[in-house]
């Protein structure tokens, strides 16, 4: 069974673009998490989709948006892109949105901004 | 709330001598908690999970925690540690009857294994 597949696996970006980044969970999982990973601030919780609804949103601002496709493959992107945005961000899937629900990783997507 | 407290930033340890990496949580209800492990440039696998069920939870590779409600903790431990076991590790807690699940992750420990 394939893994969670991310892509692309690095990015290179300019301050004021945007950016967008892909998420193919594991086939029949139905939930999609993203995460941000910085060495300054750890593992930080973007947001959840299940169904194509975004079930649950982390504290970051309006510029971070996503979404979900009927096949369950996810999207995230990022507008205005700015310095402190540079950053590993991990894609997550699992079978339901439940709590105790163990999740999936993807090997992340690595974005830098010049 | 909940949260979440990895109590060492860095453990290093000889190979072939136990593991112990520290972890404590605070939740208002009965929680979900998890070990992950991420080696340089991937993504987190998962170690373990302890759902409710069975304090002491054995995961891959050898690893097993135990929950201790009293304590509030979720202590990893291995007999035995290998060299590939060197990478960083994450304590993570749920909350199983949330509609939307949201995991807070602790910020993590760093193991090395010395030859």
């Amino acid at each position: 069974k394939a893994g969670v597949t991310q892509t692309p696996r690095y990015l290179i970006k300019t301050r004021g673009q945007q950016v967008t980044l892909s998420c193919s969970p594991i086939s029949g999982h139905r939930s999609v998490s993203w995460y941000q990973q910085t060495p300054g601030q750890g593992l930080q919780f973007l947001f959840e989709y299940f169904s194509e609804t975004q079930r649950n949103k982390g504290n970051f601002p309006g510029r971070f948006s996503g979404r979900q496709f009927s096949n369950s493959r996810s999207e995230m992107n990022v507008s205005t892109l700015e310095l402190g945005d540079s950053a590993l961000y991990l894609c997550a899937s699992s079978l339901w949105a439940g709590g105790n629900q163990p999740q999936h990783f993807g090997d992340g997507t690595r974005l830098s901004i010049l | 709330a909940q949260s979440v407290t990895q109590l060492d930033s860095h453990v290093s340890v000889s190979e072939g001598t136990p593991v112990l990496l520290r972890c404590n949580y605070s939740s208002s209800y009965s929680p979900s908690l998890f070990w992950y492990v991420q080696h340089p440039n991937k993504g987190l696998q998962l170690l373990l999970k302890y759902t409710s069920a069975a304090t002491l939870v054995k995961g891959i590779n050898g690893f097993e925690a135990e929950f201790k409600k009293s304590e509030t903790s979720f202590h990893l431990t291995k007999p035995s540690a290998h060299m590939s076991d060197a990478a960083e590790y994450f304590c993570v807690v749920s909350d199983p009857n949330g509609s939307a699940r949201q995991l807070t992750f602790g910020s993590g420990t760093q193991l090395t294994v010395l030859p």
